[in-house]
Order: C-alpha cells, then sequence, then structure tokens
C-alpha cells in the first residue's frame, strides 16, 4: 500500500542554520511527489514537485528537494533558514492520474525557527 | 486568475443546522478536492472529483457529508446535521493534472 511517512514532527531549527525535513514513501509505481507549505491560519502552497524529470527539484523561497528512488526518500531542505519559513510542511506522494488517481498526504512537519 | 474561491470564509453555527460551504476551482482545471483540517486529526481529503464525477469519498465521514459538483465551476460540501466535532477549516483544492491549487479555507465553528 502506498504511504508517506514524514519522519519528523516537529523541527527548530536558528536562523541562517540549514532546513532539512525529512519524507519517505512508499509506492507501488512511479510516485509524484510534491512538498506543500502552509503558515500560520494561510491555506496551503505549492513548494516545489518532482514528476520523474529531474531527480533534484528546486522549489519557491530557496527550497529544494532530491528523489531518491534507492532510499524511497524525498526529503527538502534548504541552506540558510529565515524566520518567514516558520510553518507546518506537508510531502504528497501521487500516484496514477484521472480516475485512478491516488494522493497520499504526509502528517505534516511543523519548522520552528529561532531567532 | 483569481484562484480557488471559497465562501464563505467564516461560519459560525448551531449543532443541528444545515451548513453549506461553496467553491469556485480555477477555469480549466478539472479534477477538485475537499479536505478538512483540525488540530487533532491534521489534514484530512474527504472526497474529490474528476471531471465533475465523484472518484474517491471514502474520506467522507458519514451520511451527514454530502458533496456534488454540478458543473465545472461550482462545488458544494454540504453537513446536515451539524454537530461541534465538525469545526474545522475546510479547504477546496483544484488542480489541472499533478498540483493542487488551495484556497483561503472555510472556518466552520459549530457550537
Amino acid at each position: 500500500a502506498q504511504s508517506v511517512t514524514q519522519l519528523d514532527s516537529h523541527v527548530s531549527v536558528s536562523e541562517g542554520t540549514p532546513v532539512l525535513l525529512r519524507c519517505n514513501y512508499s509506492s507501488s509505481y512511479s510516485p509524484s511527489l510534491f512538498w506543500y507549505v502552509q503558515h500560520p491560519n494561510k491555506g496551503l502552497q505549492l513548494l516545489l514537485k518532482y514528476t520523474s524529470a529531474a531527480t533534484l527539484v528546486k522549489g519557491i523561497n530557496g527550497f529544494e528537494a532530491e528523489f531518491k528512488k534507492s532510499e524511497t526518500s524525498f526529503h527538502l531542505t534548504k541552506p540558510s533558514a529565515h524566520m518567514s519559513d516558520a510553518a507546518e510542511y506537508f510531502c504528497v506522494v501521487s500516484e496514477g492520474a484521472g480516475n485512478n488517481r491516488k494522493l497520499i498526504w504526509g502528517l505534516g512537519t511543523s519548522l520552528a525557527v529561532n531567532p | 486568475d483569481a484562484g480557488v474561491i471559497q465562501s464563505p470564509r467564516h461560519e459560525v453555527t448551531e449543532m443541528g443546522q444545515e451548513v453549506t460551504l461553496r467553491c469556485k476551482p480555477i477555469s480549466g482545471h478539472n479534477s477538485l478536492f475537499w479536505y478538512r483540517q483540525t488540530m487533532m486529526r491534521g489534514l484530512e481529503l474527504l472526497i474529490y472529483f474528476n471531471n465533475n464525477v465523484p472518484i474517491d469519498d471514502s474520506g467522507m465521514p458519514e451520511d451527514r457529508f454530502s458533496a456534488k459538483m454540478p458543473n465545472a465551476s461550482f462545488s458544494t460540501l454540504k453537513i446536515q446535521p451539524s454537530e461541534p466535532r465538525d469545526s474545522a477549516v475546510y479547504f477546496c483544492a483544484s488542480s489541472p493534472l499533478m498540483e493542487q491549487f488551495f484556497g483561503p479555507g472555510t472556518r466552520l465553528t459549530v457550537l
């Protein structure tokens, strides 16, 4: 069965230090993978996506993620955290298309950025 | 483009009342999703439509919940009768192919 595991429910970093949010997935097919961000009391916004092209994906606000099939991982990184990065981050796996589409959401990782 | 539009943005109602949440997807998007978010349960997919047809409603909590998509530009999520445990933020999202575009959400409070 498909699944998504966000390995940390909370991550706390200092401003200016690297960010690593971990996501592992299981999938029977070639999945598409996404990271979404939700700032406090806001809707969700797409950060980046992997859809079987380049394995290193660049997103908005300086975030990147690397698809590693051998490790079934899609970790989200950023070299230097800003205070504005404090938010909830969701990893999502999508399989199939049209009427056969399946979406699996991770439970989210709350990122705190300390001054 | 105005993005996904949801109304109302906030709804406060009393237990037992009917609640209708509305969503206008982005024009040209052929998939529409309804989600519920609470502190206790996180983000839950309730139902999704493809080309106006409900495809997967396994996340709909019970018969009190129903969703319709009469045309490509409008969807409703109805709760009848509402209960306090339905209090949550309800998001609608539309999708052209892969990624989803979310509306601002409707914050529902059932007293």
